[in-house]
């Protein structure tokens, strides 16, 4: 198994363009979330979703869109990137979200820098 | 306010020896999930210990144990027999039954030397 895998791992974006990040999992799982992490800091959660077709802000919702047409793939959007969504971003997955015991499990991460 | 407090930036240790990574918390739910996971340098997160707060005994995971004590609010990961491929960055993380974000530390790095 595969886990979960994000595309692309790097990017280099100018001011003002757009991208669309790719996260897919094959474990079947219904929650999916995306995170960013900056330098000496931990992880915040950008939006989440608890299944195919619904999405919700997390703690850093603002400059981002996201799409879960399909329940393995959970899509993050810049309409307009900024230097401040320089980051790197990381995308998870957990079998359920219903217990706070339930794991996340991370992708590789996608390393992007904006101009 | 910070829900979770790793205030160790770095930490040595030798091969073959334990070394113990503090993480406390802070929170007034009373069922919540205590995380550990480790960042390489390669970049990835990689799960390897949870703790229920209800749960009585310590989680272990092969070397990783997680010395959970409840009313001191900390969640210490304990690693055995270190290895240098233990060394990475190791960071808590917590979440609350009344979200579903996990609240992460700033991280311990830990170098293990021969």
């Amino acid at each position: 198994n595969a886990g979960v895998t994000q595309t692309p791992k790097f990017r280099v974006l100018k001011t003002g363009q757009s991208m669309t990040l790719l996260c897919a999992q094959d474990m079947n799982h219904e929650y999916m979330y995306w995170y960013r992490q900056d330098p000496g800091m931990g992880l915040r959660l950008i939006h989440y979703s608890v299944g195919e077709g619904t999405t919700a802000k997390g703690e850093v919702p603002d400059g981002y869109n996201v799409s879960r047409l399909k329940k393995q793939n959970f899509l993050l959007g810049l309409e307009s990137a900024a230097p401040s969504q320089t980051s790197v971003y990381f995308c998870a997955s957990g079998y359920s979200g219903t217990e706070p015991t339930d794991t996340q499990y991370f992708g590789p991460g996608t390393r992007l820098t904006v101009l | 306010a910070q829900k979770i407090t790793q205030t160790q930036p770095g930490m040595f240790v030798q091969e073959k020896e334990a070394v113990t990574l503090d993480c406390t918390y802070d929170t007034s739910d009373p069922s919540y999930g205590l995380f550990w996971y480790k960042q390489p340098s390669s970049g990835e997160m990689i799960f390897l210990i949870y703790q229920g707060s209800y749960d009585q005994q310590n989680a272990t995971e092969g070397r990783y144990s997680l010395n959970f004590q409840k009313a001191r609010k900390s969640a210490n990961l304990v690693i055995s027999a270190s290895q240098l491929g233990d060394s990475a960055m190791y960071f808590c993380a917590m979440r609350e039954n009344s979200g579903y974000a996990l609240n992460f530390g700033k991280g311990t790095s830990l170098l293990v030397t021969p």
